[in-house]
């Protein structure tokens, strides 16, 4: 049973540029939420995609978007990179939590992002 | 909104001994969770433990442990008998019914076991 995957593991990208960073959830589960863990902090919430549509979303501006496609799987798109923008990007994978009891997210190995 | 507080940044100690991290939490919700993560070099999380907050039991898990006191608002994490594998980064965490799975985090606390 194949966990969270992400894609690419590294990315190197300049200011100004736009990038697009690519989650798998693992089986069975239709929630993907998106956080960002700049060097030496926690991660933070970016959102989170449940049934194609953006339902939860942190302190972050329009240049963050995403989709979640009809597999389930999400994408993370930063336009006008910021050198602030580089970070580990996780990505988690859960049931909907609104169903039933908490389900517990499963993390992806992350995006090493890093913008020059 | 919900805070999580780590106060110890880096601990550095030597292998076999135990230490604890200190984790504090800030929330208005009845209902929430409580957890710890681990997270090595290679950057994944690891889940080590999940708490609800009408459970108070303190809960044992090999050299792990965990104590969870609502009244102090803290879910402490202590390793026995520590090893050098156990050095990561730990990071504590909050979710709150109300705003579904979503993680509210702590800054984390760098652990290095020494030989």
């Amino acid at each position: 049973d194949a966990g969270v995957t992400q894609s690419p593991t590294h990315l190197i990208k300049t200011r100004g540029q736009q990038v697009t960073l690519r989650c798998s959830p693992k089986s069975g589960h239709d929630t993907v939420s998106w956080y960002q863990q700049a060097l030496g902090q926690g991660p933070q919430f970016i959102f989170q995609y449940y049934e194609e549509e953006e339902r939860q979303r942190g302190n972050f501006p329009d240049r963050f978007s995403g989709h979640q496609f009809p597999n389930y799987s999400s994408e993370l798109n930063v336009n006008a990179l910021l050198l602030g923008d580089s970070a580990l990007y996780l990505c988690a994978s859960s049931l909907d939590p609104s169903t039933s009891s908490y389900n517990e997210q499963f993390f992806g190995p992350g995006t090493r992002l890093t913008v020059l | 909104a919900q805070k999580v507080t780590q106060a110890q940044t880096e601990i550095s100690v030597v292998e076999k001994e135990d230490v604890t991290l200190d984790c504090v939490y800030e929330t208005r919700d009845t209902t929430y969770y409580l957890f710890w993560y681990k997270q090595p070099p290679s950057g994944e999380l690891v889940f080590l433990i999940r708490r609800n907050s009408f459970d108070e039991q303190n809960e044992i898990s090999g050299r792990y442990s965990w104590n969870f006191q609502k009244s102090t608002s803290s879910f402490n994490f202590t390793i026995t008998a520590s090893q050098v594998v156990d050095s990561a980064v730990y990071f504590c965490a909050l979710s709150v019914k109300t705003s579904g799975s979503r993680l509210t985090f702590g800054e984390g606390t760098q652990l290095t076991v020494n030989p």
